[in-house]
């Protein structure tokens, strides 16, 4: 079973620190990644894809990959209260589908 | 510019009784189309995908149904609905990057 691994939360940080949201993934045949915003009975809105090892920073956003370690992160920096949300990570599968993990949950307390 | 269109908003519905959800993308041809669903705290569980017309996978088995009968047209449907079909349903499309996500359906069965 190809499966992507977050921590549920509640991850919880002051308004203006930086938010490190982690995710693992199984497969080691995936070649793409993607963060997920989901605000509270919202569907989810893609921030950032990745499908190189690194970083790729998108304004306040950063995305990490670590292929040997099929490992990705997702760094929000002067994280704002407007931040507070789900964050789903997704990888792609050898037929192109995505797999999402389970979210975690963040607050940016003001 | 491509769109995706996802009605109706929210449903209630009796135990046993039909359901169609339908969903529509705009500004494309031939999508790879998408069925979620998203139950309470819960991650993102694909149910059905489609790579053309009258063309279905099914990822789990479950008591519903999809359907493709246009080009950029996905419904989901099931004869009888069971408590358990409840959950926040979501259509999606693959662009070159990443999925899109229609606004979703919250459906209750009660």
């Amino acid at each position: 079973q190809k499966e992507v691994e977050q921590n549920s939360g509640p991850l919880s940080v002051p308004e203006g620190a930086i938010a490190s949201l982690n995710c693992t993934y199984s497969d080691r045949g995936s070649q793409s990644f993607f963060w997920y915003r989901q605000y509270s009975g919202k569907s989810p809105e893609l921030i950032m894809s990745i499908y190189s090892n690194g970083d790729k920073e998108d304004g306040r956003f950063t995305a990490q990959l670590n292929k040997a370690s099929q490992y990705v992160s997702l760094l929000i920096r002067d994280s704002q209260p407007s931040d507070s949300a789900t964050y789903l990570c997704a990888a792609s599968s050898n037929t192109g589908k995505l797999i999402f993990g389970q979210g975690t949950t963040l607050q940016v307390k003001p | 510019s491509q769109t995706i269109h996802q009605w109706p908003a929210t449903l209630v519905q009796p135990v046993g009784s039909p359901l169609s959800l339908e969903c529509t993308v705009e500004g494309t041809s031939n999508p790879n189309l998408y069925w979620y669903r998203q139950a309470a705290g819960r991650g993102l569980q694909l149910l059905f995908y489609s790579v053309g017309i009258g063309q279905i996978s099914s990822e789990v088995p479950q008591n519903l149904s999809a359907s493709r009968p246009q080009d950029r047209q996905f419904i989901l449907s099931s004869k009888k609905l069971l408590l358990s079909d409840s959950g926040f349903y979501l259509c999606a499309w693959s662009p070159l990057d990443g999925y899109t996500f229609g606004s979703g359906t919250r459906l209750t069965v009660v």
